[in-house]
């Protein structure tokens, strides 16, 4: 089956500051690549997507990046707010397993006033 | 529009119980899907229900884990003989049906074994 890798694992920085977190996948039949942010105590929300078809997709200070030939995609949060902090995780699907979603482990997403 | 509703919201109980979790999706969406959540862990994949078609219960880690969907809509999570180990946040998710599309959680049930 399909192993997303993330990271990093926690990420600090200060407000206005740029954060970007990065995934890699190992099965190249993935093309759905989601992003959660999730608070304390809250289910994970999904922020923004990728599909295959497309390389870069854009929603104001968030954006996500895919790269099909090394496996990889980012998550990119601009002008990085304290309310941006909480966990985000990235997951694949659409390989072997239609449907069901691959998550990485997690980063840990602080922003300081 | 209502979200994915799961209930109940906390579940307290010893271990060797049965315990069910139950999942409301959002209205039109007839793919459901459950995962755990580990203290620390990612997100892992449980079940999933598609319309009428048979489920995917690979994600299931033991036969003390069940899941029914009734009419389409609703879906009960059993766990029976509780273990200490299936402490964890269970979190449900519905989407619309065609190819990949966008999964909505619900804000989960914690359950605790004592």
């Amino acid at each position: 089956g399909e192993n997303v890798e993330q990271h990093p694992s926690t990420l600090s920085v200060q407000e206005g500051d740029s954060a970007v977190i990065k995934c890699t996948y190992s099965d190249s039949a993935s093309n759905y690549f989601p992003w959660y942010k999730q608070e304390l105590g809250k289910g994970p929300q999904l922020i923004i997507d990728i599909r295959s078809n497309v390389g870069e997709k854009k929603d104001q200070r968030i954006a996500v990046t895919l790269n099909k030939t090394a496996k990889h995609f980012s998550l990119h949060i601009t002008e990085t707010q304290p309310e941006d902090s909480a966990v985000y995780f990235c997951a694949a699907t659409g390989g072997s397993t239609l449907g069901r979603l691959y998550f990485g482990r997690g980063t840990q997403l602080t922003v300081w006033p | 529009g209502a979200g994915v509703s799961q209930s109940p919201s906390n579940k307290v109980t010893e271990k060797g119980k049965d315990v069910e979790l139950r999942c409301d999706p959002i209205s039109g969406h007839t793919a459901l899907y459950w995962y755990r959540q580990s203290l620390g862990q990612g997100l892992e994949f449980l079940i999933y229900f598609q319309g009428n078609s048979a489920p995917d219960k690979s994600g299931l880690p033991s036969d003390r884990f069940s899941a029914e969907r009734t009419g389409g809509s609703v879906s009960t999570l059993t766990i029976q003989r509780t273990q200490q180990e299936d402490s964890a946040v269970y979190l449900c998710a519905s989407s619309l049906p065609w190819g990949n599309q966008p999964q909505h959680f619900g804000d989960g049930t914690r359950l605790s074994i004592l």
